[in-house]
């Protein structure tokens, strides 16, 4: 039972480059989440997603966007990075109870 | 506006002593209050939670303190081990649906000295 995998662990990216973070979930869960993690700043929510086919916005959605592609997978996309978004970035995912899971996290610097 | 703040940023602790973790929050509307423990190169781990009706939730060594009028809760670790040390953050919760949305503190680094 893998619980929340995200993928890649580690990535670098010029800034204007765009790329997708990929979530995916063995839970059967139906609530996915995105946050960001800065130093000194806690986790902030980036997007969510109630259920299969329907995504929101979180507190720091801009530049930003996700797709919900299906009930497992949950994918975080950067169309033009910026240094600003230099971060690590968690997925989580829950089961109609506010308990989270979350993933590894993937480690993002944009130079 | 920072909705749920977390003292102190960090915190020393001798093996064996308590650990003392506060959080204070803003919005009457939440209703599920969880502890989470972060280890380097991990994801948080859900530690402990506790919803607003009751005063005070313990599992094993971890205990959360909860004053609703206060609109304050903490995390007690007692008998601290080098293992506990980690990032703790507070949260808070409000239920929209079937979707639980965590808003986070800033977290606490605990170092537990052997």
């Amino acid at each position: 039972n893998a619980g929340v995998t995200q993928t890649p662990k580690f990535q670098v990216l010029k800034t204007g480059q765009s790329m997708t973070l990929q979530c995916a979930q063995d839970m059967n869960h139906n609530s996915m989440y995105w946050y960001r993690q800065d130093p000194g700043m806690g986790l902030r929510l980036i997007y969510y997603s109630a259920s299969e086919g329907t995504t929101d916005k979180g507190e720091v959605p801009n530049g930003y966007n996700v797709s919900r592609l299906n009930k497992r997978e949950f994918s975080l996309r950067l169309e033009s990075a910026a240094p600003s978004q230099t971060s690590v970035y968690f997925c989580a995912s829950s089961k109609d109870r506010p308990e989270a899971f979350f993933g590894q996290g993937t480690r993002l610097t944009v130079v | 506006q920072q909705q749920v703040k977390q003292s102190p940023q960090s915190l020393i602790v001798q093996k064996g002593g308590i650990s003392i973790i506060n959080c204070a929050y803003e919005n009457t509307a939440f209703d599920y209050f969880p502890w989470y423990q972060q280890f380097p190169g991990k994801g948080p781990a859900l530690l402990i939670a506790i919803r607003p009706d009751v005063s005070e939730k313990k599992e094993g060594r971890f205990t959360i303190s909860f004053n609703k009028s206060a609109k304050q809760f903490s995390l007690h670790i007692m008998d601290s081990q080098p293992g506990d040390s980690a990032t703790y953050f507070c949260a808070a919760s409000i239920r929209g649906g079937s979707n639980y949305k965590l808003t986070f503190g800033k977290g606490t680094l605990l170092t537990v000295n052997p």
